[in-house]
């Protein structure tokens, strides 16, 4: 079974440009979340859809972010425009709807803002 | 208060028994995580123990969950170089119909010298 895709893996960008990432999850999952890993912390919820709904997106900051999952498959998170502090992993995880909510996670894009 | 504490590093020599420890907030979490992030890549589900119970056992991992004091630990048996990595504890916060996102602790730097 393949796991959870993302690209690209790693993208380096100036402050106040815009960048897109692409996130497609394990076939039949329909619950799919966006993280954001700052070094040295745990990943932190931005964003969790269920088919193509938004189930929770209190902690996206929606001036700048936003995320879409159109047709409850794949997914894109933008940022626009981007500031510093936004450097991190930003994650992509998908889960079954399982008792336990076991959540895969994919290899992440590392964001560099210089 | 509302986070998932874990000391942020341990160090073992290789052959011995590792036990990483966590804290956690949410009385209700129905089920507790241990997730292992290695450099570079995403995080990768070990094990997790549903809230009713005390233990858990897979091979060399041992999960024990207090839920009393909300302590929880991994014990790693006989561990290995391969098993030098970040691990991460995280609970599930469900929040009105949602399933439940996961609320990561900071992670402990496991490192395992030859």
């Amino acid at each position: 079974e393949a796991g959870v895709a993302q690209s690209p893996r790693y993208k380096i960008i100036e402050k106040r440009q815009s960048v897109a990432f692409w996130c497609n999850p394990i076939s039949g999952h329909a619950t799919l979340y966006w993280y954001q890993q700052i070094l040295g912390q745990g990943p932190k919820l931005l964003i969790q859809f269920q088919n193509n709904g938004v189930v929770d997106d209190s902690q996206l900051p929606k001036d700048r972010f936003s995320a879409e999952r159109l047709k409850g498959v794949d997914s894109t998170l933008k940022i626009q425009p981007a500031k510093l502090e936004d450097s991190a992993v930003y994650l992509c995880a998908s889960s079954l709807e399982d008792l336990a909510n076991t959540q895969y996670f994919g290899p992440g894009t590392r964001l560099t803002v210089l | 208060g509302e986070d998932v504490e874990q000391s942020l590093f341990l160090s073992v020599r290789e052959g011995d028994s590792s036990v990483i420890n966590c804290t956690y907030t949410d009385s209700s979490s129905t089920y507790l995580y241990w997730y292992k992030q290695e450099p570079g890549a995403g995080l990768q589900l070990l094990t997790y123990i549903f809230s009713n119970m005390d233990m858990k056992q897979d091979q060399r991992l041992t999960v024990l969950l207090n839920k009393k004091d909300k302590h929880l630990s991994l014990r790693i048996a006989d561990t290995q170089t391969g098993d030098s990595a970040i691990y991460f504890c995280a609970e599930s916060r469900r929040y009105g119909g949602s399933q439940g996102n996961l609320i990561f602790g900071k992670g402990t730097k496991l490192s395992v010298k030859p």
